[in-house]
């Protein structure tokens, strides 16, 4: 299994452009998550979703939006990227079960906005 | 709301020497999960262990294990005979049972552990 696997790995936007970030799980989890983690601080909840066609807002959603059509893949979507949007983003995934799970992380997509 | 401290941003041990980690937490739920995650420089997050609160005794993983201390609501992470593959960033995080909640996972804001040769 390849796991939680992110694309691109690094990507620089200008104010107002727009891109999507690609997140995939082999592992047929139900769970999704979007996390930022910004310099010297901990990871924060964008999104997650529970299971194909269900998702939900984190603790950070304003300016991000996602979608959850299959079970492998959870793509979040920046519409206006904002220099505040400059972070590392990591997906992460975890078995039908719910929260008591194991989270398994991707490998970060870093993000400039400039 | 929920909260999680740790108050060491760096911290430096001679290889093969033991370290601990520490980390506290404010919560008013009984039960909840309480993991440490290790970052490396490739800033993948991997999980290096789990402790679920309703259970005593402590949780071990080869040379990682943790000190709950639930009453004192303290979580702290020690490393056994330190290997220079063990310096990263290590976050602590809590995470909620309850689904209706955003904030269900709370990450500390890391320790930077530096191994030295």
């Amino acid at each position: 299994n390849a796991g939680v696997t992110q694309t691109p790995k690094f990507r620089i936007l200008k104010i107002g452009q727009s891109m999507t970030l690609q997140c995939t799980q082999d592992m047929n989890h139900n769970y999704m998550y979007w996390y930022r983690q910004d310099p010297g601080m901990g990871l924060k909840l964008i999104y997650y979703s529970v299971g194909a066609g269900i998702t939900d807002k984190g603790e950070v959603p304003n300016g991000y939006n996602v979608s959850r059509s299959t079970t492998e893949d959870f793509p979040l979507r920046l519409e206006l990227a904002a220099p505040s949007q400059t972070s590392v983003y990591f997906c992460a995934s975890s078995y039908n079960g719910g929260w008591q799970e194991t989270q398994y992380f991707g490998p970060g997509t870093r993000l400039l906005v400039l | 709301a929920q909260t999680v401290t740790q108050s060491q941003p760096e911290m430096s041990v001679q290889e093969a020497e033991t370290v601990t980690l520490s980390c506290t937490y404010d919560t008013s739920e009984s039960d909840y999960y309480l993991f440490w995650y290790k970052q490396p420089p490739s800033r993948q997050m991997i999980l290096v262990i789990r402790q679920e609160a309703y259970k005593q005794q402590n949780a071990t993983e080869n040379r990682f294990s943790v000190n709950f201390q639930k009453a004192a609501k303290s979580f702290s992470l020690k490393i056994s005979d330190s290997q220079l593959g063990d310096a990263a960033m290590y976050f602590c995080a809590y995470r909620s049972l309850d689904m209706n909640r955003d904030d269900k996972i709370i990450f500390g804001k890391g320790t930077r552990l530096h191994i030295l040769p």
